[in-house]
């Protein structure tokens, strides 16, 4: 049972480079988040899903673009990096809301 | 708007010691209240969790206390040692926010 897995655990990107940050979970959860931490600081929302096909924005979504086609994937797409995007990143699944989060490993980003 | 309200920012305990971080919220319609602890360079993993039909819930030497009148929520950590430093946050249920983080430092 591996949980919430992410890929890559760590990225340099240029200034105006694309990436995507995978996420998959093996729970089944419907629900899956994107977070970003700052260092020293606690988490702030960029998007999330309740379900495939359905998307919704955070607290933080400007720069950032989801999609959710299949339970189990929830990729985050970047698009023109800037250094404001330089922090750590994390997916996180619950089967509902009333249930606790599972956590990814992060992923460690670095826009220069 | 902050959906829950966590203090202190940091905390210092000598080992033995009971570490006490408290978290406040305003939404009555709340009814999963769970802690986060995260070491540095890792993911937050779900520590203790409680449901508003009990006041206390303990699992080891962490205990969830909870108020439903004033609408607050306590993680207690007795005994604490140094492998609990860590960084702590509460969160409730319905809301996708996170309390502002706790950094625990047990001095031994």
């Amino acid at each position: 049972n591996a949980g919430v897995t992410q890929t890559p655990k760590f990225r340099i990107l240029k200034i105006g480079q694309s990436m995507t940050l995978q996420c998959t979970q093996d729970m089944n959860h419907n629900y899956m988040y994107w977070y970003r931490q700052d260092p020293g600081m606690g988490l702030k929302l960029i998007y999330y899903s309740v379900g495939a096909g359905i998307t919704d924005k955070g607290e933080v979504p400007n720069g950032y673009n989801v999609s959710r086609s299949t339970t189990e994937d929830f990729p985050l797409r970047l698009e023109l990096a800037a250094p404001s995007q330089t922090s750590v990143y994390f997916c996180a699944s619950t089967p509902d809301r009333g249930h606790g989060y599972t956590f990814g490993s992060g992923t460690r980003l670095t826009v220069v | 708007q902050q959906q829950v309200k966590q203090s202190p920012q940091s905390l210092i305990v000598q080992k033995g010691g009971i570490s006490i971080i408290n978290c406040a919220y305003e939404n009555t319609a709340f009814d999963y209240f769970p802690w986060y602890q995260q070491f540095p360079g890792k993911g937050p993993a779900l520590l203790i969790a409680i449901r508003p039909d009990v006041s206390e819930k303990k699992e080891g030497r962490f205990t969830i206390s909870f108020n439903k009148s004033a609408k607050q929520f306590s993680l207690h950590i007795m005994d604490s040692q140094p492998g609990d430093s860590a960084t702590y946050f509460c969160a409730a249920s319905m809301s996708t926010d996170f309390g502002t983080g706790t950094s625990l430092t047990v001095i031994p």
